[in-house]
This record gives structure tokens, sequence and C-alpha cells, in this order.
């Protein structure tokens, strides 16, 4: 089945940096777009970043255009999001997550990773 | 962007009883060529990540118990839970494709037992 393994995630001091990676099974990864979405503590979900297939096209949220960049390793069966420039309200749980509906694009999401924590503070 | 807004912010529902779940777009997200809805749905149970229920607004992702149902067109849409399990307890998000590539989802609704 499908699995979505996230790591990266820890505690930063504001304006640092972090890198996460979502390690990919159960599907042939280098067919698929893939999204990144975050959860602030107590909070709903956020969309941020989607990448296609073939790593081309990458969209973002307006929140985190030009300090956050996803990109994916389709040998590696990894996708990515390097993230600068990091602030408090970055705090968040990071998902990522499969696109729904296969070369679509941006739609919905069908799998889900468990996420990983990111924590900026000083 | 499009806003979507989901109304209640919560609400508690005896076991076995109905739960309504509304969900409103601040435009269409019915695509006319194709006549589909680009409203999905999910599920987040306590301490688990989101789970795809519903998508086009109302074709049922593989596995998900027909007791869920979703229906609406346009702007105004509904999640609704026949019949209440102790399962069900989670916060429920409606998220509009539309508008891509600016995915919204709304502020969820927490589903209780009462």
């Amino acid at each position: 089945q499908v699995q979505l393994v996230e790591s990266g995630g820890g505690v930063v001091q504001p304006g640092g940096f972090l890198r996460l990676s979502c390690a990919a099974s159960g599907f042939t990864f280098s067919s698929h777009g893939l999204h990144w979405v975050r959860q602030a503590p107590g909070k709903g979900l956020e969309w941020l970043a989607f990448l296609r297939y073939d790593g081309s096209n990458e969209n973002y949220a307006d929140s985190v255009r030009g300090r956050f960049t996803i990109s994916r390793d389709n040998a590696k069966n990894t996708l990515y999001l390097q993230m600068n420039s990091l602030r408090a309200e970055d705090t968040a749980v990071y998902y990522c997550a499969k696109e729904g509906i296969r070369g679509a694009g941006p739609t919905y999401m069908d799998a889900w990773g468990k996420g990983t924590k990111v924590t900026v503070s000083s | 962007d499009i806003v979507m807004t989901q109304s209640p912010d919560s609400l508690a529902v005896s076991l076995g009883e109905r739960a309504t779940i509304n969900c409103k777009s601040s435009q269409s997200v019915l695509y006319s060529s194709n006549k589909k809805n680009y409203l999905a749905w999910y599920q987040q149970k306590p301490g688990q990540p989101p789970k795809l229920l519903m998508y086009w607004a109302s074709t049922r992702e593989s596995g998900v118990p027909d007791r869920f149902t979703g229906s609406g067109s346009g702007t105004d849409f509904t999640l609704t839970i026949s019949s209440l399990q102790a399962e069900d307890v989670a916060v429920y998000y409606c998220q509009q494709y539309y508008s891509t590539p600016r995915l919204t989802f709304g502020g969820g609704t927490k589903v209780e037992i009462k």
C-alpha cells in the first residue's frame, strides 16, 4: 500500500533553515505529483506546494513562495521541502501527500504521511 | 483565493444519529465544461493525518463507509454521516481544487459524541 514517511523536522531559530524529506513507497513514484501541506498547532490545514511527477511546474502558496522550495528525486523515491528564512508562524506539522488525479496538477490528495514537526523558536 | 467556510465549528451528535457538516465556497467550484464540482472532504482523527473521504463533492473514496454522503453544487456543500459511529469522532475538512494551484481548505468541523 501507499506509504509516505516524512523526516527532517526539528527545532530551528527564526531566520534559520531546514530540509524536510518524504520517502515514498507502494506506488510508482515517478508517475505522481506530490504536495506539502502543513498544520499549525490546534489549527486547520494549509496547502503549501505541489510538484508534478516529472519535477516540472512548481506551485506555491503565497505564504511560502520565495522562502520554500519543493523538489524531488525520482531515483530515490523522495520528495523534499527546503525551508529558508523560517519564521515563528511556520511552526507546524508538515505533511506530504500524493496527488489524487494522476497528471492533473494540484487537485485533491489521496494519501498522506504521518507528518514531521517543525518548531521555529529562539 | 477561494475562501472555504465550514459550519458549524463543532457539533455533538448521539450515536446512531445524523451529523451534517456544511461547507460554503466564496465562488462556485462547479466547472461548467464537465459539470463537476471541484471539492473534496477529509477526515482527521486525533493524532492522525487527514484521510480522503470524498472527491468531486460526492464520490466516495474506496473503503469509505456508505454512511458518509457528500452533496451540493456550486458554492454550497454538505457532508452527512447518516448514523454516527464512535469511530467517526474527528475533524472534517472540505477543500476546493477548482482554483489551482491555489488550493484552499475550510477551517474544519469537529464532530463529537453527545
